[in-house]
């Protein structure tokens, strides 16, 4: 059982249309943080939300934590090829807390 | 460059033989995690060591599995008698000082045949 669920798991859309990406729990995060992840490399950190209700956007990535700290999501505007990847909620289960819970990824393809 | 770097970055062995793993951090950051890849799963933590020390083990699948970072830098994850079941890829990760912001490596994909 995964304690942070994403869905959906898989999804391939064509440029320039929008979508958003959930990353689920019943359990609270002090914080919640995104990746994104290529073949081959590791993890890259986009955005960290702390703040329940917190709304954090990244050029045309917008980013949710929920109210009650315990869901978040990722909503991408006009997609692009080159946001192709994995991308992964992660979070920390109480504030000084130094290990990550990562859901299990939504892989993400667009499509020209 | 600046980054983690992981050696090496692909690693082939027969079931039974023993592998090391060795992770360079960013340099100064005293904070480093091992953290484990299966296919099509997100990554989950294995250890955490604050300095020199492991701070939180609790990760560690089984006794096979063990970690050092005798001088507070560069970290080596040890697997004994490997199974088929420990192939993945094993990803490095450093923070300063146990911040909020951990920088991951590129990995080292394990396959154990």
């Amino acid at each position: 059982t995964q304690l942070l669920e994403q869905s959906p798991q898989f999804l391939s859309i064509q440029e320039g249309e929008n979508l958003t990406v959930y990353c689920n729990s019943s359990s609270v995060f002090s914080s919640l943080q995104w990746y994104r992840q290529e073949p081959g490399e590791g993890p890259v950190l986009l955005v960290t939300v702390v703040t329940g209700g917190e709304v954090k956007k990244l050029k045309r990535l917008t980013f949710q934590f929920g109210d009650a700290r315990k869901d978040s999501s990722l909503h991408i505007t006009a997609a692009q090829p080159g946001d192709t990847g994995l991308y992964l909620c992660a979070g920390h289960r109480y504030q000084g807390a130094q290990k990550l819970v990562f859901g299990q990824g939504t892989r993400l393809t667009i499509n020209p | 460059g600046a980054g983690v770097s992981q050696t090496p970055s692909n690693k082939v062995t027969e079931k039974g033989k023993y592998v090391e793993l060795r992770c360079d951090p960013i340099s100064g950051h005293t904070a480093l995690y091992w953290y484990r890849q299966s296919l099509g799963q997100g990554p989950e933590f294995l250890i955490y060591f604050q300095g020199t020390g492991a701070a939180d083990d609790s990760g560690l699948p089984n006794d096979r599995f063990f970690a050092v970072r005798p001088e507070g830098s560069v970290s080596t994850l040890k697997i004994q008698r490997t199974e088929r079941g420990d192939s993945a890829v094993y990803l490095c990760a450093s923070s300063q000082n146990g911040g909020e912001t951990q920088y991951f490596g590129p990995g080292t994909r394990l396959l154990v045949l």
